[in-house]
Formats: C-alpha cells, sequence, structure tokens
C-alpha cells in the first residue's frame, strides 16, 4: 500500500464550480500535513497547510480527519487559472524534514 | 531573483555516461534536499542536507552521490546512467521559521533527465 494515496483524476469541471479532493495516507503517526500545487512542467509550491481544526485560505478549505486518514481540499468557484495538479503530502516525522508526496490529483477547470 | 536554480535544465544522454546536477540557493536556507519525480509524476525524496552534513539517504544506488560544498549548494552526480534514471530531479530547500520546520520546500524549476 502507498503511504499516500490520491485520485489521479483528471477532475474535469466548469469555471464556477465546486471540486473537492481526498487523500488517504497510510501511517497514523503522521505528524503533518499539506497540500501542494504544481503547474504543467513547473517546480511544485506549497499551496497550505493541514490542520486537524480545518484551515481556509480564499476559495481554497483544507481539511485533517485523523482518525480515518484522510486529508481534503476543497476549491470554491473554480477558476481557469486553478488547473493544475494537486499532491497531497504528508510528514511522518518533522526532525527528518522529509516531505511524503502522493502521485496527485490533476485539475482541468474549463471555460 | 531566483531562489533555488537548477543547472542544466535539460539533459540527454547515453546509457552509461556520467553527468552532473548543480543546485543553488540564494535564500540563506540551512536544509537542501534532492527528490526525484518519475514519469508516473511520483514525487520521492532522494538526500537532504542540514548545514552540509546528510540528514536523509533514502534506499538510492549508490551511483548517486550527493555533495554540499558549502549549505548554498548541493549538487548530485550520477555515474553509469541507466534508462531508468529517466526523470526530473528537483532541488529544494527549507529553513525553521521561529524555531518551527513549517514543511514549506522551495523547489528549483527541475533537471530533466533523459538517458538514451
Amino acid at each position: 500500500r502507498k503511504e499516500v494515496e490520491q485520485d489521479p483524476g483528471p477532475f474535469n469541471v466548469p469555471e464556477g464550480a465546486t471540486v473537492a479532493f481526498n487523500c488517504t495516507y497510510s501511517n497514523s503517526a503522521s505528524q503533518s500535513f499539506f497540500w501542494y500545487r504544481q503547474d504543467c512542467r513547473k517546480e511544485p509550491k506549497l499551496l497550505m497547510s493541514v490542520y486537524s481544526s480545518g484551515n481556509e485560505d480564499g476559495r481554497f478549505t483544507a481539511q485533517l480527519n485523523r482518525a480515518s486518514q484522510y486529508i481534503s481540499l476543497l476549491i470554491r468557484d473554480s477558476k481557469l487559472s486553478d488547473s493544475a495538479t494537486y499532491l497531497c503530502v504528508v510528514i511522518l516525522d518533522t526532525g527528518r524534514r522529509a516531505l511524503t508526496f502522493g502521485s496527485g490529483t490533476r485539475l482541468q477547470v474549463q471555460p | 531573483d531566483t531562489a533555488v536554480s537548477q543547472t542544466p535544465k535539460y539533459l540527454v544522454t547515453q546509457m552509461g555516461n556520467d553527468k552532473s546536477i548543480k543546485c543553488e540557493q540564494n535564500l540563506g536556507h540551512d536544509t537542501m534536499y534532492w527528490y526525484k519525480q518519475d514519469s508516473k509524476k511520483f514525487l520521492k525524496i532522494m538526500f537532504s542536507y542540514n548545514n552540509k552534513e546528510l540528514i536523509i539517504n533514502e534506499t538510492v544506488p549508490n551511483r548517486f552521490s550527493p555533495k554540499s560544498p558549502d549549505k548554498a549548494h548541493l549538487n548530485l552526480h550520477i555515474n553509469s546512467l541507466e534508462l531508468g534514471d529517466s526523470a526530473v530531479y528537483f532541488c529544494a530547500s527549507s529553513q525553521e521559521v521561529a524555531g518551527q520546520w513549517t514543511g514549506e520546500l522551495f523547489f528549483g524549476e527541475g533537471s530533466r533527465l533523459t538517458v538514451l
């Protein structure tokens, strides 16, 4: 079983739609969680951290469910510029500073 | 100003050759990394260095050798290249903020290696 699993997509949605991605992780001892975004043929960039209490950044909301070991990302009012691959990221041990990436979920927002 | 820069961006070479990829960061970060992204887009850590000291060395063939001459540079040398080494190699750096590691990695643009 992979350490971090995501539906690869693609998710094709019209502009203005709300879309949600889920991610599951295998190690219950995982300490920190993030969503990164990677545009086509570009480097990954941090989108947001994920906390148990949930957090929101504009149109983006991230949630963590430790009991079920899944992380979600909700994007409201999708824009064309949201088209990218969204990478779920887990840290098992912050002392090692090693990020474990999921293989990503591709989002294509269409006009 | 490019925060994390890698050279070369593209590298096409024959099997059996030896090649190097260089990485420099001007962010003043203490920790640097090499990640490999294969054709399935899976990003996997290879190495990390903190203040020039190796702290992570994942299961990587010993044909891959990182070298950190100072904390702003982390180079990757690959001996006897194989077809399976074809991938995008990303350099990254990170830093603690107020004594806490934030989990934010700053990546370079990647070096696309094609082994023929």
